[in-house]
């Protein structure tokens, strides 16, 4: 079966801090994976895609298929990282699945 | 215009009501999607259009019927609902045929069911 699994629910980080947010799935195919992320009262929009292999403020997820993960990473925590974030799957037949979410809040 | 509008923001609703959700993009997506969102849980999907063909239905109650009269537009009817339908109703769409699955979402529309 087809699964994104967030492990963490809720992430508190230190400002200046590395960040990792976890993120595993369960997938027979060849996976499409993003990140997305929701700030405070905006709306949910694309972070990050796999295929790009781009860094958007300053955070990187690299596709590890031998794990089936896609951790999304950042070296030093910013105040304004404080949302939540969804790691989300594709499966190719117009289904993007989301993973439980992981609420991430930076402290001063 | 590159957003995704949704109306209204937000909707309160008794259980005999009759009322629609709108959603509209001007990307030239071909796909749209109906997501909803209870509090501090995932999107979870609900109706997925493809080229104005219903191509995915998750097993949503019937209360809740969608329509897609044209490339641009996306509704949601919503007839007889129960207080538990309370949620944040998500639009989204889609632009690559056959190829990313980069989503594109709306600010949503809040449903309260009284």
């Amino acid at each position: 079966a087809q699964r994104v699994t967030q492990p963490e629910k809720l992430l508190s980080v230190f400002k200046g801090a590395p960040v990792e947010l976890k993120c595993n799935y369960s997938y027979s195919g060849s996976p499409e994976l993003f990140w997305y992320v929701q700030y405070s009262r905006q709306r949910l929009q694309l972070l990050l895609r796999h295929i790009s292999r781009e860094s958007i403020k300053g955070f990187t997820a690299d596709l590890n298929k031998g794990e089936t993960s896609f951790h999304l990473k950042k070296p030093f925590a910013q105040e304004e990282d404080s949302a939540m974030y969804y790691c989300a799957l594709y499966f190719g037949n117009e289904k993007l699945t989301f993973g439980t979410g992981t609420r991430l809040t930076i402290i001063p | 215009d590159t957003e995704v509008t949704q109306t209204p923001k937000h909707l309160v609703m008794g259980m005999t009501n009759k009322k629609s959700l709108k959603c509209e993009q001007h990307m030239g997506h071909r796909a749209m999607y109906w997501y909803k969102q209870k509090a501090k849980k995932p999107p979870e999907l609900m109706f997925v259009y493809s080229y104005e063909k219903l191509s995915i239905n998750e097993s949503v109650p019937s209360r809740f019927s969608p329509e897609c009269p044209n490339s641009s537009l996306l509704n949601l009817h919503l007839h007889a609902l129960q207080p538990e339908d309370s949620a944040l109703y998500l639009c989204a769409s889609r632009g690559a045929s056959g190829g990313t699955g980069e989503l594109f979402f709306g600010e949503g529309s809040r449903l309260t069911v009284l």
